[in-house]
């Protein structure tokens, strides 16, 4: 079955930087673009960026801009998040989520499945 | 403020039926054409529950619907159960080509 298996969670230090992995089975994991969306506890969900398996590419939200880096590894099927200069509002669960499309193309596609959430804690 | 509203809570009674709305509040997320409903357990990862404004995914009951008139898309939940207390969340491409998520509804069976 189509799965997402991230890392465990992470306990950083303020400055420093994490990378979380996302690794991807039961599919053809370069047909697929991967997304990845945080959760701060308590609050709602909010999307951070795209990547493509397929080339490499990515689209970050303007938030994030600066501070996040989406890679992937096709020998391994697993794609990264890697957030710098941690703050302690960076707290939170990160999800990695595959993107589906049907004939509505890009614009019409939907997050499934979703991986099960990697938390990272940043304190000092 | 999520360009994406949705009430913070609703509630209802087993066996009602209850529905949670979202409102595109912002021309960015343009054409509003596309819109999928995610259930969250706590502490658990988000699950789809409509796609496409209207399309349930296999292995979701029939009992979750959706629908969308002009700026507003509406998740609807049947004959509510205990085990459909959760938070459900609207998602919805941009014109920006980013995507954003409503601010989430708790929903309470009483």
């Amino acid at each position: 079955q189509v799965q997402l298996v991230q890392s465990g969670a992470e306990v950083k230090e303020p400055g420093a930087s994490v990378k979380v992995s996302c690794k991807a089975s039961g599919y053809t994991f370069t047909s697929y673009y991967i997304h990845w969306v945080r959760q701060v506890p308590g609050q709602g969900l909010e999307w951070m960026g795209i990547i493509n398996p397929s080339g490499g590419t990515t689209r970050y939200a303007q938030k994030f801009q600066g501070t996040v880096t989406m890679t992937r590894d096709t020998s391994t099927s697993t794609v990264y998040m890697e957030l710098s200069s941690l703050r302690s509002e960076d707290t939170a669960v990160y999800y990695c989520a595959r993107y589906y499309y049907n004939n509505g193309g890009y614009p019409s596609g939907w997050f499934d499945p979703w991986g099960q959430g990697t938390l990272v804690t940043v304190s000092s | 403020q999520s360009a994406l509203t949705q009430p913070a809570s609703v509630s209802g009674s087993p066996g009602q039926s209850i529905t949670i709305s979202c409102t595109a509040t912002s021309s960015d997320v343009g054409t509003y054409n596309y819109v999928s409903w995610y259930q969250q357990h706590p502490g658990k990862a988000p699950k789809l529950m409509i796609y496409e404004v209207s399309n349930r995914p296999s292995g979701v009951s029939n009992r979750f619907s959706g629908s969308k008139s002009g700026n507003t898309a509406s998740l609807t939940i049947s004959g509510l159960q205990a085990e459909d207390e959760a938070d459900y969340y609207c998602s919805s491409y941009t014109s920006s080509s980013t995507w954003v998520f409503g601010g989430g509804t708790k929903l309470t069976v009483l």
